[in-house]
């Protein structure tokens, strides 16, 4: 069974930088797309970054455009997010769902998330 | 951007109820509209892909129905585990955007 587990979030100070991992496993993760959606305590959803299944495009939204960056290892079967120049209003759960390569773009499976703070 | 509404913002009823929540797109999203559910610190999970497609594994008292801007999810016969925040998902254009969710709550 498909199984994505996030973990480097922490607290972080404003203009920080923190990196996410995304581990998966129980699916040919070389084979799919990626994202990083995120939600502020609280609040509702929010796509992040997209990568597709070979790396060879990435897409953010513009809030995170020039300070994250989507990356993944396919050796590692492991999704990383790169995040810099960190503001308050990126605190959130971050998680990572895998792409279902169907109708659009679906979300059809998530991680647990893992929290980022930004504050001083 | 597209965005995304959601109604009601919430709404309150009992175990075997017909619930309904609709959700519309600024323009036309043809039928690349998703619908997830979300329990109480959980990840989100997919219900319905493509509008009316039902995810593997959900159990057919979700429906989904809608094309174009207007889009609904329908729970037949609620149960207690349905109990939770509904998101609409356009999956048309990058960013992809979520509707601000309907909670579903014991009446």
């Amino acid at each position: 069974q498909v199984h994505l587990v996030e973990s480097g979030g922490g607290v972080v100070q404003p203009g920080g930088s923190l990196r996410l991992s995304c581990a998966a496993s129980g699916f040919t993760f070389s084979r799919y797309g990626m994202h990083w959606v995120r939600q502020a305590p609280g609040k509702g959803l929010e796509w992040v970054a997209f990568i597709r299944y070979d790396a060879s495009n990435q897409y953010y939204t513009d809030s995170v455009e020039g300070r994250f960056s989507i990356s993944r290892d396919s050796s590692e079967n492991t999704l990383y997010l790169q995040m810099n120049s960190l503001r308050p209003d990126d605190t959130a759960v971050y998680y990572c769902a895998k792409d279902a390569d169907s109708v659009g773009w679906t979300f059809d499976f998530w991680g647990q998330g893992t929290l980022v703070t930004v504050s001083s | 951007d597209i965005q995304m509404t959601q109604s009601p913002s919430s709404l309150s009823a009992s175990v075997g109820d017909t619930v309904t929540i609709t959700c519309r797109a600024s323009q036309s999203i043809t039928i690349y509209l998703n619908w997830y559910q979300q329990k109480s610190g959980k990840a989100p999970k997919l219900l319905i892909y493509a509008a009316s497609s039902l995810q593997s594994g959900v159990p057919s008292r979700f429906s989904g129905s809608g094309s174009g801007t207007d889009f609904t999810l329908t729970i037949t016969s609620l149960q207690p585990e349905d109990f939770a925040t509904y998101y609409c998902q356009q999956s048309y254009s990058i960013p992809f955007t979520f509707g601000p969710g309907t909670k579903v709550d014991i009446k």
